[in-house]
């Protein structure tokens, strides 16, 4: 069974500053890897999906990346904003062509002015 | 584009009753899931479906029931409500097994 863990649970920091998401996995044959976001009290935003066969994709001030061989995602974030306080969970398909995903238990950020 | 859209967006009901929480989508997918999210254990798949007509368990089926007559629609049924079944619960599609999946707003349901 694919076991995903998030670290750090939570994380705080002043505003501006780039900041890196962790996201590792136990099995390396994973189809994709997607990040969502959650605000609280809301449902979940997708940021980035990154197929098995790339190592990173890029949004605005986001950046994922995938690393099968050693079972690590990264998310990084650049010149963080207040607004992107929020929960941010990592996950992958639980089977082949399937598309229900097992989830990390996220990493729960907040950005101070 | 409304995309993934469930009703009601908060719910409380008395152990024992019956309800059924809805989840459309209008983004023609195949797959549609439904997963629970609770405090300290994440987000955990209930049942998912592969297209109209077939439904699967997932890790935590016990207590519901779903159907998918129709392309766009995935009701997830809670035949006799329970307090363990207190929890947020999200419905999401997605256009294929290895596409981007999308989320609705979720439904805050309350059993006492």
């Amino acid at each position: 069974k694919q076991e995903v863990t998030q670290i750090p649970a939570a994380l705080s920091v002043p505003e501006g500053e780039n900041l890196v998401l962790n996201c590792s996995f136990t099995d390396s044959a994973i189809y994709n890897l997607q990040w969502f976001r959650q605000d609280p009290g809301k449902g979940l935003t997708s940021l980035l999906l990154i197929q098995s066969s790339q190592r990173e994709q890029t949004s605005g001030r986001l950046n994922a990346s995938l690393d099968k061989s050693s079972g690590r995602s990264t998310l990084y974030i650049a010149a963080s904003q207040p607004g992107d306080s929020a929960t941010y969970l990592c996950a992958f398909p639980m089977n082949s062509g399937y598309s229900t995903l097992t989830f990390g238990k996220g990493t729960m950020l907040l950005v101070s002015p | 584009n409304a995309g993934v859209t469930q009703t009601p967006k908060f719910q409380v009901l008395k152990t024992g009753q019956s309800m059924t929480l809805q989840c459309a989508q209008d983004m023609n997918h195949e797959y549609m899931s439904w997963y629970r999210q609770d405090p300290g254990m994440g987000l955990r798949l209930i049942h998912y479906s592969v297209g109209a007509g077939i439904t699967d368990q997932g890790e935590v089926p016990n207590g519901y029931n779903v159907s998918r007559s129709t392309t766009e629609d995935f009701p997830l049924r809670l035949l006799s409500a329970a307090p363990s079944q207190t929890s947020v619960y999200f419905c999401a599609s997605s256009y294929s097994g290895r596409a981007e999946a999308f989320f609705g707003q979720g439904t805050r349901l309350t059993v006492v």
